[in-house]
């Protein structure tokens, strides 16, 4: 079936440091690819996404490439801030519908 | 950009009773409308799918009858969760897809806790 594993979290960085967020998905076909983030108390919002293979999402400073080979879609940042600490999502949207990972806790240190 | 109000942000009520959580799409129409439960520190479980003007489609082990989904209008999709208990205590998020279905918004959750 259609599944999403993400690295499990907590992750603490200092501020400024580089992110990676691994992500794998398994899925029939060409499934798009999302990162979600939610910060404290909040909803969901749309980071980034990428609807085909090698699409590179970008937003905010984030970065994640579909990489088909691999089903992946490794979320990037080069240089964190303590408004990233949150929790990520990444999800792929299968049938109309979207199956997330279990999320990533980020926190981010002054 | 595409906002969707979901009603109310958090509630408390007592064991046995009903509580209704709305979902509107401010600013677009909504064919689809999707009702997720998060527990805490899990990801979002997908509980249904409603369709305006059609039944909605409970995902397996979902009690339809426990959670009621009405989806009305194009703007207006509302999940009853019907006579709660402690272990319906959770945080409940919808989301809607646009009419020409380029994209999913989700609204800001509902934090249910029954006591």
């Amino acid at each position: 079936g259609n599944s999403v594993t993400q690295m499990e979290g907590p992750v603490t960085l200092s501020e400024e440091a580089f992110l990676t967020i691994n992500c794998t998905y398994t899925a029939t076909g060409y499934p798009s690819l999302f990162w979600y983030v939610q910060y404290p108390g909040e909803g969901l919002q749309l980071l980034l996404k990428a609807t085909k293979a090698d699409d590179k999402g970008s937003n905010k400073g984030f970065e994640a490439t579909y990489r088909k080979e691999t089903t992946s879609f490794h979320l990037e940042k080069g240089s964190v801030q303590v408004s990233d600490s949150a929790v990520y999502f990444c999800a792929l949207n299968r049938d109309d519908k979207i199956i997330f990972g279990k999320g990533t806790r980020l926190h981010i240190l002054p | 950009g595409a906002v969707v109000s979901q009603h109310p942000s958090w509630v408390i009520c007592k064991s046995g009773t009903s509580v209704k959580i709305e979902c509107r799409s401010l600013d677009f129409q909504a064919t689809t409308m999707f009702w997720y439960r998060q527990f805490p520190k899990q990801s979002l479980m997908l509980m249904a799918t409603s369709n305006e003007g059609s039944k909605a489609t409970y995902e397996q082990g979902v009690e339809k009858d426990k959670f009621l989904i009405n989806h009305a209008s194009l703007t207006l999709s509302t999940l009853t969760v019907t006579s709660a208990h402690p272990e319906d205590s959770s945080f409940y998020i919808c989301s809607a897809r646009d009419i020409v279905g380029s994209g999913y918004t989700f609204g800001s959750g509902t934090r249910l806790t029954v006591v």
